[in-house]
């Protein structure tokens, strides 16, 4: 079983700064099956990118991913007030899917 | 648009039983695989189970094999969790997952609904 850690578990941040959230994996993984979710309060999780940096449909260019190997990026450019939420990472290249335990975004 | 409802979530006892169910919308439904998903009080995301299309292939988490079933009926668009010998660790927000394959992301999620497993 992968094993995803994500670092930092808090990050606090102000609106227009820049954000890097990390997701280490156990070994290395293929990136092609590297995923990072948005959840919000109160809403269903959303894919913002998959296959370690491709944006999933209308996720808007300030969001990026990065990474190869077992250490993986999520980078938000600037952060919008509606960016401030909990962030996951999953692998989904074999059973059984794996997530990590989120990285929460809050504003300073 | 997608939608994925569930329901069933509540209270039960240590041993007991509980149905979920996941009602879809807004998409081909036999076409994805769905999963369910769950997450406990302070915990992170944790994959449960997975069934295809067909329903010809599930799989299911280690933690959770020979008491849950996973299971679905495509004329109806639903999507079920059978769930035996509940656990106080079975307490969690479960949620209704869909995606195209086995090895792809998970395309859209339901809200979740709640089970708490006390005495």
């Amino acid at each position: 079983e992968i094993v995803l850690t994500q670092s930092p578990g808090t990050l606090s941040l102000s609106p227009g700064e820049r954000a890097t959230l990390s997701c280490r994996a156990s070994q290395s993984v293929s990136s092609s099956y590297l995923a990072w979710y948005q959840r919000k309060p109160g809403q269903a999780p959303r894919l913002l990118i998959y296959g370690a940096s491709s944006r999933a449909t209308g996720i808007p260019d300030r969001f990026s991913g990065s990474g190869s190997g077992a250490d993986f990026t999520l980078t938000i450019s600037r952060l919008e007030p509606e960016d401030f939420a909990v962030y996951y990472c999953q692998y989904y290249g074999a059973s059984p899917w794996t997530f990590g335990q989120g990285t929460k975004v809050e504003i300073k | 648009q997608v939608q994925l409802v569930e329901s069933g979530g509540g209270l039960v006892k240590p041993g007991g039983s509980l149905r979920l169910s996941c009602a879809a919308s807004g998409f081909t439904f036999s076409d994805y695989y769905m999963s369910w998903i769950r997450q406990a009080p302070g915990k992170g995301l944790e994959w449960v189970s997975y069934i295809s299309g067909s329903s010809s292939y599930t799989d299911h988490a280690d933690s959770v094999k020979g008491r849950f079933t996973i299971s679905r009926d495509n004329a109806k668009n639903s999507l079920y969790l059978q769930m035996n010998s509940l656990r106080a660790e079975d307490t969690a927000v479960y949620y209704c997952a869909s995606s195209s394959t086995v090895v792809t992301p998970i395309d859209y999620w339901g809200q979740g609904t709640l089970v708490t497993v006390s005495s």
